[in-house]
């Protein structure tokens, strides 16, 4: 069975750009969550999603936005890029919307290099 | 706000017993966890416990958690090559199920 597919792997790109990232998550599972790795630091995270609706939302700027579409896949969109965005970007797929024991399977991440 | 810290690196050499600390704040958790990333590859869930629960065993994994101190733990048994990777303890956010916070994880490295 497929895991949680990222694309694409790397991107690079410069200030004031824009770049959209996608997310499929495993068969079955409706929710998505968006997750931001600085080097050297934890996953933050950013979003949830589920039934295509957004359910949390972590501390980033209005710059981050998301959706999630009938057949549970999601983007992640980022306007205005700035320096401090060079990332992995990280998405997580998981049956429900959330509680403690519902797994979240992560994907290998997009490697994101704002020049 | 919530937080979750861990220290950076730990070294043990291979065979012996690996303890990776990790503390945090928000009392009310109700589960904690145990990430494990390798090089190039995401985020593997190893384990997780709930907050009513002292100690869980699985395999050669064993986590302590000590509620009054907010002290977890994570116990690898006979530490082999293949456990060097990042470890990330985190906690379930008490006013959003979505959410997970993460600490900065423990870089382990296995020693000859």
């Amino acid at each position: 069975d497929a895991g949680v597919t990222q694309s694409p792997t790397h991107l690079i790109k410069t200030r004031g750009q824009h770049v959209t990232l996608r997310c499929s998550p495993i068969s079955g599972h409706k929710s998505v969550s968006w997750y931001q790795q600085v080097l050297g630091q934890g996953p933050q995270f950013i979003f949830q999603y589920y039934e295509k609706e957004e359910r949390g939302r972590g501390n980033f700027p209005d710059r981050f936005s998301a959706r999630q579409f009938p057949n549970y896949s999601s983007e992640l969109n980022v306007n205005a890029l700035l320096l401090g965005d060079s990332a992995l970007y990280l998405c997580a797929s998981s049956l429900a919307s959330g509680g403690g024991r519902d797994e979240q399977f992560f994907g290998p991440g997009t490697r994101l290099t704002v020049l | 706000g919530e937080d979750v810290e861990q220290s950076l690196f730990l070294s043990v050499r291979e065979g012996d017993s690996s303890v990776i600390n990790c503390t945090y704040t928000d009392s009310s958790s109700t589960y904690l966890y145990w990430y494990k990333q390798e090089p190039g590859a995401g985020l593997q869930l190893l384990t997780y416990i709930f907050s009513n629960m002292d100690m869980k065993q699985d395999q050669r994994l064993t986590v302590l958690l000590n509620k009054k101190d907010k002290h977890l733990s994570l116990r690898i048994a006979d530490t082999q090559t293949g456990d060097s990777a990042i470890y990330f303890c985190a906690e379930r956010d008490r006013s959003s199920a979505s959410k997970i916070i993460f600490g900065s994880g423990t870089r382990l490295s296995i020693r000859p």
